[in-house]
Formats: structure tokens, C-alpha cells, sequence
């Protein structure tokens, strides 16, 4: 498969501080790109999404970073609350004919909140 | 609105015995997509249909595997003579418009499938 990850990166943070979740993307003609959460038991969440013309977007306490150049895509959480423990998941979708819109999904990362 | 609903939410089943699972998907949303996703991985893409028609199903991993989705709407994926190996959550999306416009895509819940 695309998907990597038999054992989830870990972000452990205390309550209040940043979180900053890195993402490195597999194919430089995508073109679309979505950070979901997703809590046990449930499926993925939309949190933001960003398109490759632009660098930056900003949510209500979240940020998503697109390098192209790297192929490397981040999400910021501002003020991290105990809500936000979670896996994070980037996903991709390439502008390739053939594939259409599937969501190709980078390796997650499992965000702990200290209280 | 509601989200994307997912039945039966878990589901145990004998190796070898058939299972079918269900979507139902945002109301009035064009494209529809399944995902399986093994325990502690990213979900891995299976088919996708726009209205009723399967228009890419290279995901599936094996012919025991088939989905459907014949009014437009809500869509079955069935399996066939299940295998230990096709224990996984199994999670449904939909987007609004055509594939081709890549936007963002709503998940169900997922149905947890465990074959013994």
C-alpha cells in the first residue's frame, strides 16, 4: 500500500502549549491536501485542507504549512487542549487522471495533551 | 445536516461466510468512496463511485471483494468468503461534486470487521 506505518509517531505536548505535526508527502503532482483527526473508535475528521497554490491557511487555532519544494506539509495547533489528543492524519490527493480524488494518506501521528 | 452513517458499526464473522456493509452517504453528494484501514495504520483506498458509476475499483484486493452503489446513493461493499486477513475497520466517505474536483471527502464512522 501508499500508506505507511506500523508503529505511529508520538507528540507528546502539555495543555496550553503549540503542537506543530510534520507531514511528508509522496507525490509532487498533488495538488490538494487535508489534515484529518481521528479519535479511537471513530473515523477521520476534517480539520483543514489547503491547494498547492497557496502556502499558507488558517483555521480556527490550526495552520496548515505547504512546502512544495520539500513536499512537506505541517499543521499547528494553537493553545493545544486535552480535546485535541488524537492521531493526525495528512492526506493527498494527486492530480493525476487515472487516480481521480482518492485520498492517498501519509503515516499518522499520535498527539498526547498533558493536563 | 447528517453525516455519512455506516451499518452495522461492528461485525464478527466465520471465516469463509459472506459479510455485507453499508453506506449511506451525505445526503445528495455525487462521489463515494471506500476505505479500509488496518489497526494503526492510514486508511488505504478501495473503490470510488461517482453516482452509480464505480469508476475506479483498483484498490480492491481481491475479486472476493465488490461494491455497489445502483440508485446513487447508498452504496454496499460486500466480501466474499471472508479470510482472517480482511479484519479491519472499514470506512465510507462522500464528497459533494465530481471526483475530478478533489475536495474534501466525509467520513462515516466505519464498520469494524473481525473474521475468526
Amino acid at each position: 500500500g501508499e500508506s505507511v506505518g506500523l508503529h505511529l509517531p508520538t507528540l507528546s505536548v502539555q495543555e496550553g502549549d503549540n503542537s506543530i505535526i510534520n507531514c511528508a508527502y509522496s507525490n509532487s503532482a498533488s495538488d490538494y491536501f487535508i489534515w484529518y483527526k481521528q479519535e479511537s473508535g471513530k473515523g477521520p475528521q476534517f480539520i483543514i485542507d489547503i491547494r498547492s497554490n497557496m502556502d499558507k491557511r488558517q483555521g480556527q487555532r490550526v495552520t496548515v504549512l505547504l512546502n512544495k519544494t520539500v513536499k512537506h506539509l505541517s499543521l499547528q495547533i494553537a493553545a493545544t487542549q486535552p480535546g485535541d489528543s488524537a492521531v493526525y492524519f495528512c492526506a493527498e490527493i494527486p492530480m493525476i487522471y487515472n487516480q481521480g480524488g482518492k485520498l492517498i494518506f501519509g503515516q499518522g501521528t499520535e498527539l498526547s495533551v498533558k493536563p | 445536516g447528517a453525516g455519512v452513517s455506516q451499518s452495522p458499526r461492528y461485525k464478527v464473522a466465520k471465516r469463509g461466510q459472506d459479510v455485507a456493509l453499508r453506506c449511506d452517504p451525505i445526503s445528495g453528494h455525487v462521489s463515494l468512496f471506500w476505505y479500509q484501514q488496518a489497526l494503526g495504520q492510514g486508511p488505504e483506498f478501495l473503490t470510488y463511485f461517482q453516482n452509480e458509476a464505480q469508476l475506479d475499483k483498483s484498490g480492491l484486493p481481491s475479486d472476493r471483494f465488490f461494491a455497489e452503489r445502483p440508485e446513487g446513493s447508498v452504496s454496499t461493499l460486500k466480501i466474499q468468503r471472508t479470510q482472517q486477513e480482511d479484519s479491519a475497520v472499514y470506512l465510507c466517505a462522500s464528497s459533494p461534486r465530481l471526483v475530478s474536483l478533489r475536495e474534501t471527502q466525509y467520513f462515516g464512522p466505519g464498520t469494524r470487521l473481525l473474521v475468526l
